[in-house]
């Protein structure tokens, strides 16, 4: 398997434009998570889906952000509209099951908006 | 919010030195984990340590915790130049059908040759 995918690697954006960062996931896991990752704030969980379905969604900073996950083997996070403070790096991860799950990190994506 | 919080932020060590870092948290947990961040990579997973472990090895590593404490150490023995990354320990909360595995913010660890 090649590991969480991860597209685009980079992003360059302009405030108020939609940005869509999209994540392939381990073939076979049930677990996704979309994190963000700043330097003032550090690695901060956004959103998991188990089977396909959102779990909690209490990390996603604000209405400006959604995340849907149509299949099993693919997801997205959409920011709309996005802001300058909206930069950062998105992992996406996923893992085989719940209780005592090695979490597998894609390359992420490095979103700047100016 | 962070569950862990990593000590030191950030660390400098010589070429075969031990390199120690510490993982404080808040609330019960069911598993511990510990992974690494290449500077411009996403995380890689080290080693996991359950709730009622103490200790536990894994090549170089050596992990520990300490519940009553709500703590975890990471050694790296004989450290090399190719260490030098983030270190983050990261917990699932106990409790709950929700599920979280939250992250501190890490530990750089700098390993000179």
């Amino acid at each position: 398997d090649a590991g969480v995918i991860q597209s685009p690697r980079h992003e360059v954006t302009e405030m108020g434009q939609e940005v869509t960062l999209r994540c392939k996931p381990i073939s076979g896991h049930d677990y996704l998570f979309w994190y963000r990752q700043t330097m003032m704030r550090g690695l901060e969980l956004l959103i998991y889906f188990n089977n396909n379905v959102p779990i909690d969604d209490s990390g996603m900073p604000e209405d400006r952000f959604s995340a849907k996950m149509p299949n099993a083997s693919f997801s997205t996070l959409k920011i709309q509209p996005s802001e300058p403070r909206d930069s950062a790096v998105y992992f996406c991860a996923s893992s085989l099951r719940l209780a005592s799950a090695e979490a597998f990190f894609g390359q992420g994506t490095r979103l700047t908006v100016v | 919010s962070q569950q862990g919080e990593e000590d030191p932020q950030a660390l400098s060590i010589q070429e075969g030195e031990n390199a120690t870092m510490n993982c404080s948290y808040k609330t019960s947990i069911n598993n511990l984990q510990w992974y690494r961040q290449n500077s411009g990579r996403g995380l890689v997973h080290l080693i996991l340590i359950r709730s009622n472990e103490r200790e536990k090895h894994s090549g170089r590593l050596r992990v520990t915790l300490d519940t009553s404490k709500k703590s975890s150490s990471l050694l790296i023995t004989a450290s090399r130049a190719a260490d030098t990354a983030s270190y983050f320990c990261a917990t699932d909360a106990r409790g709950g059908s929700n599920y979280k595995l939250t992250f501190g913010k890490g530990t750089l660890l700098t390993v000179n040759p």
